[in-house]
């Protein structure tokens, strides 16, 4: 099956600062990636869907200013959580949609768990 | 009321039982349903995928969808304590840029 890399898989920063993870499609192109935050014990939330050389849609109540998505190509999309605070520590996981025929599986990366102090 | 339900369980069987996790929908333009399999603090992991009404077997796993009731199924035969996760239903109306929907998840525990 096709592979999603995530990097960092683990991330302690202190408030105020800003953290990059990385999303990749290891072998196969994806033109549209998404990236979901989780909590412990509940369902993935969407935050938005990535679509390679274009801007990011992002779902209500996300701030585009906070979470920046870029995706630079089709096998990388980078989220950058901007001036991180304590309520931003979460489950971060990316999933990239492999198209087949006008449909598309979507495979999930590992997931970064960011804990910002 | 959710575009799709799920019971969140936790479900306990023992091994060796057959698990039926269900979910319901309510938007008919949904043409494709997923099943993930999510351990703790992984990402999830893809575990069938169908299109539109029907089965659809891959070793112990059955996809099941009726899209006349509005409701998607997955069983476990034989299950093993190693199926202990969280199942994720989830469903689109297609194509490669279009978002998942997903349930809220079953926790499963089997007991040895």
């Amino acid at each position: 099956g096709a592979v999603v890399s995530q990097h960092p898989s683990w991330v302690i920063c202190k408030s105020g600062t800003s953290v990059k993870i990385e999303c990749r499609s290891l072998d196969f192109q994806a033109t549209t990636m998404f990236w979901y935050r989780q909590f412990p014990k509940q369902s993935l939330m969407l935050m938005a869907t990535s679509n390679e050389g274009s801007k990011a849609t992002y779902e209500q109540g996300v701030e585009k200013d906070k979470f920046l998505i870029n995706h630079a190509s089709l096998t990388l999309s980078t989220l950058t959580v901007t001036s991180a605070h304590p309520e931003d520590s979460s489950f971060y996981i990316c999933s990239a949609g492999e198209a087949s025929g006008g449909a598309a599986k979507q495979y999930f990366g590992p997931g970064t768990r960011l804990t910002v102090t | 009321q959710k575009e799709v339900e799920q019971d969140p369980g936790p479900l306990s069987v023992p091994e060796g039982a057959i698990v039926s996790l269900n979910c319901t929908y309510s938007n008919s333009a949904f043409q494709y349903f997923m099943w993930y399999r999510q351990y703790s603090r992984k990402g999830p992991e893809l575990l069938m995928y169908t299109y539109s009404s029907g089965n659809k077997e891959d070793g112990r796993f059955t996809a099941q969808v009726d899209k006349s009731s509005k409701y998607i199924s997955l069983f476990i035969r034989d299950s093993q304590p190693s199926d202990s996760a969280t199942y994720l239903c989830a469903m689109n109306y297609g194509g490669a840029t279009n978002k998942l929907i997903f349930g809220t998840g079953t926790l499963l525990a089997v007991q040895p």
